[in-house]
């Protein structure tokens, strides 16, 4: 089956680092996703892994292991404006591009 | 457009009515997909096309949805005889290359009373 595990909640203390974990069984992969997403908005895209490695962007980096099947993500500096949703999506096969996603792991920015 | 484009943002019906969502991707992007959010849970794949053509519909979930697309351009997904568990927010996105992952638009919360 498809399976993709995020925690569920996370808190973290404006100006910290926090790093959200994902792990992911699927029967393909090709490419690993992570979302943002503010309530009552659209995901917008953050990330994306398709080798093994860190990807850094600014404040948010994205690890990938294939092997362990096995992402996080990084937040650096955390800002008020992070709280939001972070969604991990694995991208299954080359032809069509759909994604799973896991149900998301909701982030609250602590001042 | 600049972005993708979803209408209405909000449509409240009544249980057995039809529904028509509509989803104006971004010029130019030939891939457009169309996803379902409930509360509290991920974002599920209802159909992917590629120009007008359908080669994914594996996740509407009856025969009461159906989806089309015109021109390789604007999307429709229509809900027949709604029911209650149809209510979520139905999210489009559109895709021109994959390493740029989606852009999804700003959805459509669709209740069924």
């Amino acid at each position: 089956g498809q399976n993709i595990d995020q925690p569920t909640e996370m808190t973290a203390t404006e100006g910290a680092i926090v790093q959200i974990n994902c792990t992911y069984q699927t029967s393909g992969f090709n490419g690993l996703f992570w979302y943002q997403q503010h309530a009552g908005e659209a995901p917008t895209f953050l990330s994306y892994n398709v080798l093994d490695g860190l990807e850094e962007k600014g404040r948010f980096s994205s690890f990938l292991s294939r092997s362990k099947g096995y992402s996080y993500l990084l937040l650096k500096e955390l800002q008020m404006k992070d709280s939001a949703s972070y969604l991990c999506a694995v991208r299954t096969t080359s032809g069509t591009y759909k994604y799973i996603f896991g149900t998301g792991t909701r982030l609250k920015v602590l001042a | 457009g600049a972005g993708v484009s979803q209408s209405p943002s909000n449509k409240v019906t009544e249980k057995g009515k039809d529904v028509e969502l509509r989803c104006d991707p971004i010029s130019g992007h030939t891939a457009l997909y169309w996803y379902r959010q409930s509360l509290g849970q991920g974002l599920e794949f209802l159909i992917y096309f590629q120009g007008n053509s359908a080669p994914d519909k594996s996740g509407l979930p009856s025969d009461r949805f159906s989806a089309e697309r015109t021109g390789g351009s604007v999307s429709t997904l229509t809900i027949q005889r709604t029911q209650q568990e149809d209510s979520a927010v139905y999210l489009c996105a559109s895709s021109r290359d994959s390493h740029y992952g989606y852009t999804f638009g700003s959805g459509t919360r669709l209740t069924v009373v």
